[in-house]
């Protein structure tokens, strides 16, 4: 079955970093884009970081760029995303996503863990 | 960026009732866009790619249509399982940005 797993989440003070991991399984990791999207309590859908399947390219949205950091393993089937200086705003449920290939939408979603900024 | 416009933010229905959903880009995006529906505490579910392709287990009753600025998410018969929210979203350009959501109530 194919799925996706993040784990990581939790309460992190402003300024403060921390590291979400995304474990995939069911399926060749490696020929996909994976992504990080995320939702703010009680609020859309806002995509935060794509890497491409070899993980030569990512990108990022402006609200992010310059403090989170996507990442690849694929010998481990995993993704990961580095949070640094991290700010209230950033609080939310942060998906993993996989691509449907490297399209641009997401096809298989995990459950999501919830990253608490707060002093 | 893309901006990504829903209409109705909520909607308003019963089983059984025919339901469409408007979404409308800030340019041209072709064809690529997609739908997910998202149920309370739940992760988002695809249901539609390039406008108006199934995604495999999506029943029949949900079908996309559309092209360039507008498209629409029609539900042909309401069923107890469709309540939930829908967003739109674009892939022509990056970065990806969705609809704000359109709830079924």
């Amino acid at each position: 079955q194919e799925q996706v797993a993040e784990s990581g989440g939790g309460v992190v003070q402003p300024g403060r970093s921390l590291r979400l991991s995304c474990a995939a399984s069911g399926f060749t990791f490696s020929g996909y884009a994976m992504h990080w999207v995320r939702q703010a309590p009680g609020k859309g859908l806002e995509w935060v970081a794509e890497i491409s399947h070899d993980g030569h390219n990512s990108h990022y949205a402006d609200s992010v760029k310059g403090r989170f950091t996507i990442s690849r393993d694929n010998p481990k089937d995993a993704v990961y995303l580095q949070m640094n200086s991290v700010r209230r705003e950033d609080t939310a449920v942060y998906y993993c996503a996989r691509d449907a290939g490297e399209q641009g939408f997401f096809q298989l979603w995990g459950q999501g863990t919830l990253v608490a900024v707060s002093s | 960026d893309i901006q990504m416009t829903q209409s109705p933010s909520t909607l308003s229905a019963s089983v059984g009732d025919r339901v469409t959903i408007t979404c409308r880009a800030s340019q041209s995006i072709r064809s690529w866009l997609a739908w997910y529906q998202q149920k309370p505490g739940k992760a988002p579910k695809l249901l539609i790619y390039r406008a108006s392709t199934l995604e495999s287990g999506v029943p029949r009753r949900i079908s996309g249509s559309g092209s360039g600025t507008e498209f629409t998410l029609t539900i042909s018969s309401l069923q107890p399982d469709d309540f939930a929210t829908y967003y739109c979203q674009q892939y022509e350009t990056s970065p990806w940005t969705f609809g704000q959501g359109t709830k079924v109530e």
